[in-house]
């Protein structure tokens, strides 16, 4: 199967960073999405990470590592709005994570 | 808005009835995803159709059918429903089916068999 694996949760302080980590089998790889979900809503795209390194994209930075099965996404400068789940997808038979769900406290 | 459609947005049926959810891609995407999230199990790939083709299945269940039409938009056909199928369902639609396409998602179908 294409086991990505995701923490469940994470708590920060608003302000903050928050690194969410993600992990997922190499064979068959095309790339990796990062895709944002409130509560009761439908998921958005953030990012895709196709080469290893890091892609920045405001205060949010997706890092890949295609030799170690390893991705992260980086919340910087957290606000209350960034409260949500995050989405590790890869784009080999578009396979997501469970999510992790970042709580982000005053 | 993402410029994805699906309807019903809230559907309440029972155990051993049959559901129809329709989706209609945003404008110009020919690939159309089906997804079902349920508590427990995250978001879990359905299946995929490209141009009125099938083109990708995932854990479908064999009660479980699609088809995507000439005028693109796609239906997901539940039947002989049980309770573990309550669950948010949500179609995807992207531009074409190549790598890297990222998907748009609609508000999803929230499905309740009681």
């Amino acid at each position: 199967g294409q086991n990505i694996d995701q923490p469940t949760e994470m708590t920060a302080t608003e302000g903050a960073i928050v690194q969410i980590n993600c992990t997922y089998q190499t064979s068959g790889f095309n790339g990796l999405f990062w895709y944002q979900q409130h509560a009761g809503e439908a998921p958005t795209f953030l990012s895709y990470n196709v080469l290893d390194g890091l892609e920045e994209k405001g205060r949010f930075s997706s890092f890949l590592s295609r030799s170690k099965g390893y991705s992260y996404l980086l919340l910087k400068e957290l606000q209350m709005k960034d409260s949500a789940s995050y989405l590790c997808a890869n784009d080999y038979k578009l396979s997501f994570g469970a999510g992790t769900t970042v709580t982000v406290r005053a | 808005d993402s410029g994805v459609t699906q309807t019903p947005k809230h559907l309440i049926t029972a155990t051993g009835q049959r559901v129809t959810l329709r989706c209609s891609p945003r404008s110009g995407d020919l690939s159309v995803y089906w997804y079902q999230q349920s508590l427990d199990q995250g978001l879990q790939f359905l299946i995929h159709y490209y141009n009125g083709e099938e083109r990708a299945k995932g854990n479908i269940l064999e009660r479980f059918s699609a088809q995507q039409f000439p005028d693109l938009h796609s239906e997901l056909n539940l039947s002989s429903l049980e309770l573990g199928d309550s669950a948010l369902y949500f179609c995807a639609s992207s531009v074409a089916t190549g790598g890297g396409e990222k998907l748009f998602f609609g508000s999803g179908t929230q499905l309740s068999v009681l």
